[in-house]
């Protein structure tokens, strides 16, 4: 039972345009997520976050929004530059816990 | 700040030899540290959490007798793969979680591959 999903499994976007990374989540007692970076044989490392008590949050070219109605929660790049080529991962936490649910991942390909 | 590191970063080993990863959270206390496994192409699954001084927590599935975790201090978390197998191979990360915040770092990973 996946419970946090990436239904788009690549993304190719042409740089200086925007890119939109979706994830949605199944469990509503989620209220702490993440979004991380992945290159080929390496740990992620993380981007931005946004608790549940909020919709946006913006970090320089980074925004998550999130639709808890919805269990939906969105990364856009703007503008998107090469150097974002990269494994996108979505990751969902009880607050506490520590524990994350990762999403599949999504490969995000910016074209010059 | 925030910087975790793993060693080795990558191993070769013969089937039915221990291997031990180490990751240390280098600027930090990391009273909780997490193991997780990435299949290619995959999500990162997690195989268990570390607290320091204590027994680990391993998920569903996860053999704690083959995967043996110890966490002897705030900064340093131990992963030995017991016998491995050629089916162990695969990427190993682990993070590392600060108190009080929900935000996990993560170390560079360590390829294992079992002949």
């Amino acid at each position: 039972d996946q419970q946090v999903k990436q239904n788009s499994p690549s993304l190719s976007v042409q740089e200086g345009r925007i890119s939109i990374l979706n994830c949605d989540y199944t469990n509503s007692m989620f209220d702490y997520f993440l979004w991380y970076k992945k290159y080929p044989a390496e740990g992620p490392t993380f981007l931005i976050s946004i608790s549940s008590i909020k919709d946006k949050n913006e970090d320089g070219r980074f925004t998550v929004f999130l639709n808890k109605s919805a269990k939906h929660l969105s990364l856009h790049i703007v503008p998107s530059q090469p150097g974002d080529s990269a494994v996108y991962f979505c990751a969902a936490v009880f607050s506490g816990t520590y524990k994350y649910i990762f999403g599949t991942g999504t490969r995000l390909k910016v074209l010059a | 700040g925030a910087v975790v590191s793993q060693h080795p970063s990558w191993v070769i080993c013969k089937s039915g030899t221990s291997v031990k990863i180490e990751c240390r959270s280098l600027d930090f206390q990391a009273t909780t540290m997490f193991w997780y496994r990435q299949f290619p192409k995959q999500s990162l699954m997690l195989m268990a959490t570390s607290n320091e001084g204590s027994k680990a927590t391993y998920e569903q599935g996860v053999e704690k007798d083959k995967f043996l975790i110890n966490h002897a201090s705030l900064t340093l978390s131990t992963l030995t793969v017991t016998s491995a197998h050629p089916e162990d191979s695969s990427f190993y990360i682990c993070s590392a979680g600060q108190q009080g915040s929900d935000t996990q770092y993560f170390g560079p990973g360590t390829r294992l591959t079992v002949l």
